[in-house]
């Protein structure tokens, strides 16, 4: 089953940029995740498949300000322009076979 | 416009059995995997089931052999049906719509608690 690993909490400040990092456990470099955000006291949204390509395709109405990369088995999630709307939990999410995997998720703290 | 009600949660005492039930619209149900996912006060999302189009089911190894997904695709329906649950079963259950591998779409969760 793979793991995925995500640093507990990042902050930016307002009208900045910031990257988040999902890692992919050994082996898995070129899996498919979906990066989902859950705003506070909110049901998680959908925002993007990222493929181990780089190509990332968003979902129906997230803002152009997010977008996403990879690296090896790092997959990233920027996120330009920040807005005070964006501080939320981040989580990752991969499958293998029979199995779902969501990453720890990351806090993203807007300054 | 896509939709997921859940229902059916509620407070249950340890030991004891809950259905939950997801109410889709605005998709072809039937053309897609469907799975729960769930999310214990303050912690993390935790994928629990999926059932895909042929019916083919997976459980996470925390509730293998207590619940049982199911889909009734006439109603556009999902269900969970929950049984010895435990203390570390709480949380809010998300109905979520596959796209392949991933959710797309998340509904708004119902909450479950387990508690004597």
């Amino acid at each position: 089953q793979p793991v995925l690993t995500q640093s507990s909490s990042a902050s930016a400040s307002l009208g900045s940029s910031v990257k988040l990092t999902c890692t992919l456990s050994s082996g898995r470099s070129t899996y498919i995740i979906a990066w989902h955000q859950q705003q506070p006291g909110k049901a998680p949204r959908y925002l993007m498949k990222l493929e181990g390509s780089g190509t990332y395709n968003r979902g129906s109405g997230v803002p152009d300000r997010f977008s996403g990369s990879n690296s090896g088995a790092d997959r990233y999630l920027t996120i330009s322009n920040l807005q005070s709307e964006d501080e939320a939990d981040y989580y990752c999410e991969t499958w293998d076979g029979n199995s779902r995997v969501f990453g720890g998720g990351t806090k993203l703290t807007v300054l | 416009e896509m939709q997921l009600l859940e229902s059916g949660g509620g407070l249950v005492q340890p030991g004891g059995s809950l259905r939950l039930s997801c109410a889709a619209s605005g998709f072809t149900f039937s053309n897609y995997g469907m799975s729960w996912v769930r999310q214990a006060p303050g912690k993390g999302l935790e994928w629990v089931s999926t059932i895909g189009v042929v019916g083919n089911t997976y459980y996470a190894d925390s509730v293998k052999g207590r619940f049982t997904i199911s889909r009734d695709n006439s109603k556009d329906t999902l269900y969970l049906e929950m049984s010895s649950l435990r203390a570390d079963d709480t949380a809010v259950y998300y109905c979520a719509k596959r796209a392949g591998g991933y959710v797309d779409y998340w509904g708004q969760g119902t909450l479950v608690t387990v508690s004597s």
